[in-house]
């Protein structure tokens, strides 16, 4: 079945940019997408990529796709106080009607 | 409309309570989720429904039992439930894609349950 990894924690500084890594092991996963979790709420689609895309830049957020090894990182730039959450990468389930998330990247920002 | 509502927000009961969460979204999606949350874990899928038919169920204990009545309702009905249930129960819907898997889910805030 479908496993998806990444990093538990990381740590930046305010303005800087911030790079959130994920790994999947399905490679006939068509999306992949993040989501964004901030404390006592539910989970907030950020964006997602195609299978057949490299890159997708949406304002201060960069998705890279490296299907080959099928890792999938999340950029974001000029990283703000309210970027600290918890992200997660997720993959849906080869022809199935379910997600699976990876465990989370809780990101905090120092000043 | 892009919201999918949860109700209760928080939820306490006893091991012999019988109560119901609900969830309910006015965006057109077929597909209804139910996802248990524990602290500081990602979310466990426990059902889906795709076109008001349970479609999945991942080996979820029968004192839990979902209920889709219509195409923007989902509920959960709870039964004897035991303190290790305790929990963010999140709500989820999406459209359901013809090939490719699921289409992004839409969250709810999620009830929070606490079984005592």
């Amino acid at each position: 079945g479908e496993d998806v990894e990444q990093s538990l924690f990381l740590s930046v500084r305010e303005g800087d940019s911030s790079v959130i890594n994920c790994t999947y092991t399905d490679s006939s996963s068509t999306y992949l997408y993040w989501y964004k979790q901030e404390p006592g709420a539910g989970l907030q689609l950020l964006t997602y990529i195609f299978s057949n895309m490299d890159m997708k830049q949406d304002q201060r957020l960069t998705v890279l796709l490296n299907k080959k090894d099928k890792h999938l990182s999340l950029r974001i730039a000029d990283t703000q106080t309210g970027d600290s959450a918890i992200y997660f990468c997720a993959a849906p389930y080869s022809s199935a009607s379910k997600i699976i998330f990876g465990s989370g990247t809780r990101l905090s920002i120092r000043p | 409309d892009t919201e999918v509502t949860q109700t209760p927000k928080h939820l306490v009961m006893g091991m012999t309570n019988k109560k119901s969460l609900k969830c309910e979204q006015h965006m057109g999606h077929r597909a209804m989720y139910w996802y248990k949350q524990k602290a500081k874990k990602p979310p466990e899928l426990m059902f889906v429904y795709s076109y008001e038919k349970l479609s999945i169920n991942e080996s979820v204990p029968s004192r839990f039992s979902p209920e889709c009545p219509n195409s923007s309702l989902l509920n959960l009905h709870l039964h004897a439930l035991q303190p290790e249930d305790s929990a963010l129960y999140l709500c989820a819907s999406s459209q359901v894609k013809v090939a490719g898997g699921p289409g992004e889910l839409f969250f709810g805030e999620g009830s929070r349950l606490t079984v005592l």
